[in-house]
C-alpha cells in the first residue's frame, strides 16, 4: 500500500535560519504529492503541491520538489520566521480509488 | 464559498452513547475522507469514499460507520462511544489530482 514516511520532530529553529523537513514516500503509479500545514487549533491547509516528477510547488517562500528517482518531497525554506511555527504534514493521492495518505507530521517552533 | 463543512465543532459524549458527524462538501467532488487526529499520530483514514454509494475501510475503521448519502455528504457514526475514541475528527474531499480540501474539524470528548 501507500506511506508517506516524513521526519520526526519536533524542531526548533531561530528566526531566519534554513529549514530543511525530508519526506519520502511509496506509491504505486504516479503520484500527486502535497505540504499541508496546520496551525494550533485549526484545519488543515495546502501549503504547496506537485503534480508530476520534477515539478516544483512553492508558496510563501516554501518549496518542495517532486522527485521519482528518489521517491521525495523535501520542504525548504530559505529564512524561516516565527509566524510558519505550525504543524507541517506530507501527503500523498494516489491510486484508483483516490486515497490520500499522510505522513505523521513535524511541529516546527521558531523562536525569536 | 463553503468548502467543506462540518457539524458540529465540539461535542461531548458519555461512553455507549451514539451520534453521527456530519459532513458537506460543495465543490462537486468525487471522493470524500473521514480521519482522525490524535497527539502524536498525526491523521489517520478511518473511511473514504471513491465516489457517491461507495465506501471502503482505511487504517482505523473499527468502531465507526460511514455514510456516503449523496455526492455532497458523507456522514461518520459512532454506534458506541469509548474513551478510545477520544480525538479530533477532520472530513475533507478531493477531484481528480487536485489537492484535498479539510473541514475544520470536530473535537469529540468521550467521558
Amino acid at each position: 500500500g501507500n506511506s508517506v514516511t516524513q521526519m520526526e520532530g519536533p524542531v526548533t529553529l531561530s528566526e531566519e535560519a534554513f529549514l530543511t523537513i525530508n519526506c519520502t514516500y511509496t506509491a504505486t503509479g504516479y503520484p500527486s504529492l502535497f505540504w499541508y500545514v496546520q496551525y494550533p487549533g485549526e484545519g488543515l491547509q495546502l501549503l504547496l503541491k506537485a503534480t508530476k516528477a520534477d515539478d516544483k510547488g512553492s508558496n510563501k517562500g516554501f518549496e518542495a520538489t517532486y522527485r521519482k528517482e528518489t521517491t521525495s518531497f523535501h520542504l525548504e525554506k530559505g529564512s524561516v520566521q516565527v509566524s510558519d511555527s505550525a504543524v507541517y504534514f506530507c501527503a500523498l493521492l494516489s491510486g484508483s480509488a483516490r486515497q490520500l495518505t499522510f505522513g505523521s507530521g513535524t511541529q516546527l517552533t521558531v523562536l525569536p | 464559498n463553503a468548502g467543506v463543512t462540518q457539524t458540529p465543532k465540539f461535542q461531548v459524549l458519555k461512553t455507549g452513547q451514539s451520534m453521527t458527524l456530519q459532513c458537506a462538501q460543495d465543490m462537486n467532488h468525487n471522493s470524500m475522507y473521514w480521519y482522525r487526529q490524535d497527539p502524536g499520530m498525526g491523521l489517520r483514514l478511518i473511511y473514504y469514499s471513491a465516489s457517491e454509494g461507495t465506501t471502503d475501510k482505511g487504517e482505523v475503521p473499527n468502531g465507526y460507520n460511514v455514510s456516503r448519502l449523496n455526492k455532497r455528504e458523507f456522514s461518520l457514526r459512532l454506534e458506541s462511544a469509548a474513551p478510545s475514541q477520544t480525538s479530533v475528527y477532520f472530513c475533507a474531499s478531493t477531484q481528480g489530482k487536485t489537492e484535498a480540501f479539510f473541514g475544520q474539524g470536530t473535537r469529540l470528548t468521550v467521558v
